[in-house]
């Protein structure tokens, strides 16, 4: 059983265009993490939420922890070539440790 | 800081061989090291959690005697596929972390394997 689904699959933009990606689960966290990997390489972090409610802000990229801690969405604004890659939101569970569940994977290209 | 290493990098293998890949921590203690399997366009799928100095607790569905796996220090584990076969092939990536909860695990870059 996946415990995360992520929304698209897949998604193929034109640059400049805004993007969001949305991370569900009936499941409650304790932190939820995003990461965006290229091919042939492992994923990098762009960031962690922990509160219910909160939202981070990385330069384009917006990210929303629900209020439940249940579901979060990464918002992308002016996409960009250089934002081609596969997303993933990874939730640990609460008395888990740092275990991490991974989220299905959202496979981005944003072309010219 | 923060970085983890893996190797190789690709490594191509016969059938029925064995294969080790390694996971370091090249400037901090790992406590706890992960063991991931990727598939083509697919997400991570957890394969087992090290503890330095302590058996691997392994994920339902993974053969602990196929994917054997050591932590013996606080800067490696090594992951040895025995016995690859084909469908063996998958992106194996590792991650550290000083364990407990809410702390950050550090992805290493992945080895590639292939089994012909």
């Amino acid at each position: 059983t996946q415990l995360l689904e992520q929304s698209p699959q897949f998604l193929s933009i034109q640059e400049g265009e805004n993007l969001t990606v949305y991370c569900n689960s009936s499941s409650v966290f304790s932190s939820l993490q995003w990461y965006r990997q290229e091919p042939g390489e492992g994923p990098v972090l762009l960031v962690t939420v922990v509160t219910g409610g909160e939202v981070k802000k990385l330069k384009r990229l917006t990210f929303q922890f629900g209020d439940a801690r249940k579901d979060s969405s990464l918002h992308i604004t002016a996409a960009q070539p250089g934002d081609t890659g596969l997303y993933l939101c990874a939730g640990a569970r609460p008395g888990g440790g740092n275990k991490l569940t991974f989220g299905t994977g959202t496979q981005l290209k944003v072309e010219l | 800081g923060a970085v983890v290493s893996q190797h190789p990098s690709r490594v191509i293998c016969k059938s029925g061989t064995s294969v080790k890949i390694e996971c370091r921590s090249l400037d901090f203690q790992a406590t706890t090291m992960f063991w991931y399997r990727q598939f083509p366009k697919q997400s991570l799928m957890l394969m087992a959690t090290s503890n330095e100095g302590s058996k691997a607790t392994y994920e339902q569905g993974v053969e602990k005697d196929k994917f054997l796996i050591n932590h013996a220090s606080l800067t490696l584990s090594t992951l040895t596929v025995t016995s690859a076969h084909p469908e063996d092939s998958s992106f194996y990536i590792c991650s550290a972390s000083t364990g407990g909860d809410g702390v950050e695990q550090y992805f290493g870059p992945g080895t590639r394997l292939t089994v012909t």
